[in-house]
């Protein structure tokens, strides 16, 4: 146990819905990263955020936004959802910038 | 753009046959590379860090090692239980704290 949690587990949605993906990243730890990995894409970096502020954004699509609370759990929001999006998804936390980071369970979520 | 390549795609050994899993990367602006292990609809578990050419770190079976354009994970004497994808992960300079990572190793080892 990473000591990162998610929820929910799995979900399932039609196309052009809209889900909220959660994450509590561990005890301290001031930076959250959350990630895609599909089949054929692999581990695929979404955006970063440190200490409530975002800081990088890889291939993250517009339909897609993240936050981190005060609390510092994060959110991240998929709208007008495709069946491409089907994917599990990652959030990863780490203590400070560049240290190691530790992954949650995931959410699987298949669009419909 | 930055690109970290993993080989073979897939390995299987026997329960006591010791290999090496390779991963190699984009030299310019290397910050440190990682490794994990990814059980099926697990998230990944990390296992090292290594910062600098020469480097190398020990867990268990496992060996990661660094050269200057490429990390090696040795696995001696691989049991059952070791059997999952390691992922190769690097950080780069200049690319904020994300990681970029390599599509992975799927290693089954076989009594």
């Amino acid at each position: 146990d990473s000591g990162v949690t998610q929820t929910p587990k799995h979900l399932i949605t039609a196309t052009g819905q809209r889900v909220t993906l959660r994450c509590s990243p561990r005890s301290g730890d001031l930076s959250v990263y959350w990630y895609q990995q599909s089949l054929d894409q692999g581990l695929q970096f979404l955006i970063q955020y440190y200490n409530g502020e975002e800081r990088a954004k890889g291939n993250i699509l517009e339909r897609f936004s993240a936050q981190q609370f005060p609390d510092l759990h994060s959110e991240l929001n998929l709208s007008s959802l495709e069946l491409g999006d089907s994917a599990l998804y990652f959030c990863a936390s780490s203590v400070e910038l560049r240290d190691e980071q530790y992954f949650g369970p995931g959410t699987r979520l298949t669009v419909t | 753009e930055d690109q970290v390549t993993q080989s073979p795609e897939a390995l299987r050994l026997q329960e006591g046959e010791s290999s090496s899993l390779n991963c190699s990367y984009t030299v310019s602006g290397l910050r440190g590379l990682f490794w994990y292990r990814q059980d099926p609809g697990k998230g990944p578990e990390f296992l090292f860090t290594l910062y600098s050419a020469g480097e190398e770190k020990e867990k268990e079976r496992l060996k990661a090692t660094l050269t200057k354009k490429e990390s090696f994970l040795h696995i001696t004497a691989p049991k059952p239980e070791d059997s999952a994808t390691y992922l190769c992960a690097v950080q780069y300079t200049g690319t904020a704290s994300k990681l970029t990572f390599g599509t992975g190793t799927r290693l089954q080892v076989t009594l």
